[in-house]
């Protein structure tokens, strides 16, 4: 599976919206998107996957650039309870899929 | 989404015991399962991928016979810590994935977190 390159950290203020990019400049065709969260002491929680299109969902929009090599999670109105570590994961589509998480991005949503 | 559970969520032992942890798709029947290990600030690493009937597939270095994984039943896996040390001590979180409407998705249990004095 294509690797992903994220930033480290990002800071957002409460009620702006957040927006987590991610390299995979690597992807193949039959690669997907995925995006996960995980907080605090917390098993990883899905957020939202996509192919080429952009995706939305009630916690979040995935925007995928033409060349899919970078992709950019948004959320719209973030709160105090986005605060997580967000991993961005390039995986082959089908069942039993392995996911390989990288360092993800330190999102820190403040007052 | 699917719910995942597992069981304990917390533990403490004694170096040298062993430790078992469960693992269960609670809405969906699950052929296969993932275990993961975070230590801590760092991020998750699959050790081994079970599946229902058949061994495991351990990931490179990895030791089967200390960390036994039985997936006997369509929703059920377990992760046995066998002789645990203190560098056994993390947290671990099982997964297993579905297909749906959106296409395929993963689903994480809550992970236990493993101390061994």
């Amino acid at each position: 599976d294509a690797k992903t390159t994220q930033p480290t950290s990002m800071d957002c203020a409460e009620g702006r919206a957040a927006n987590l990019p991610c390299n995979h400049s690597t992807i193949s065709g039959n690669e997907y998107v995925y995006w996960y969260r995980q907080i605090h002491s917390q098993g990883p929680q899905y957020i939202i996957h996509g192919l080429k299109n952009n995706e939305t969902n009630e916690m979040a929009s995935l925007i995928i650039t033409e060349d899919r090599k970078s992709s950019t999670l948004i959320l719209p109105h973030a709160t105090l309870r986005d605060t997580a570590v967000y991993y961005c994961i390039v995986l082959r589509y089908g069942t039993a899929s392995k996911l390989t998480f990288g360092t993800g991005t330190r999102l820190q949503v403040t007052l | 989404g699917a719910v995942v559970s597992q069981h304990p969520s917390w533990v403490i032992c004694k170096s040298g015991t062993s430790v078992k942890i469960e693992c269960r798709s609670l809405d969906f029947q699950a052929t296969t399962m993932f275990w993961y290990r975070q230590f801590p600030k760092q991020s998750l690493m699959l050790m081994a991928t079970s599946n229902e009937g058949s061994k495991a597939t351990y990931e490179q270095g990895v030791e089967k016979d200390k960390f036994l994984i039985n997936h006997a039943s369509l929703t059920l896996s377990t992760l046995t810590v066998t002789s645990a040390h203190p560098e056994d001590s993390s947290f671990y979180i099982c997964s297993t994935g579905t297909s749906g409407r959106s296409g395929y998705e993963q689903y994480f249990g809550p992970g236990t977190r493993l101390t061994v004095t």
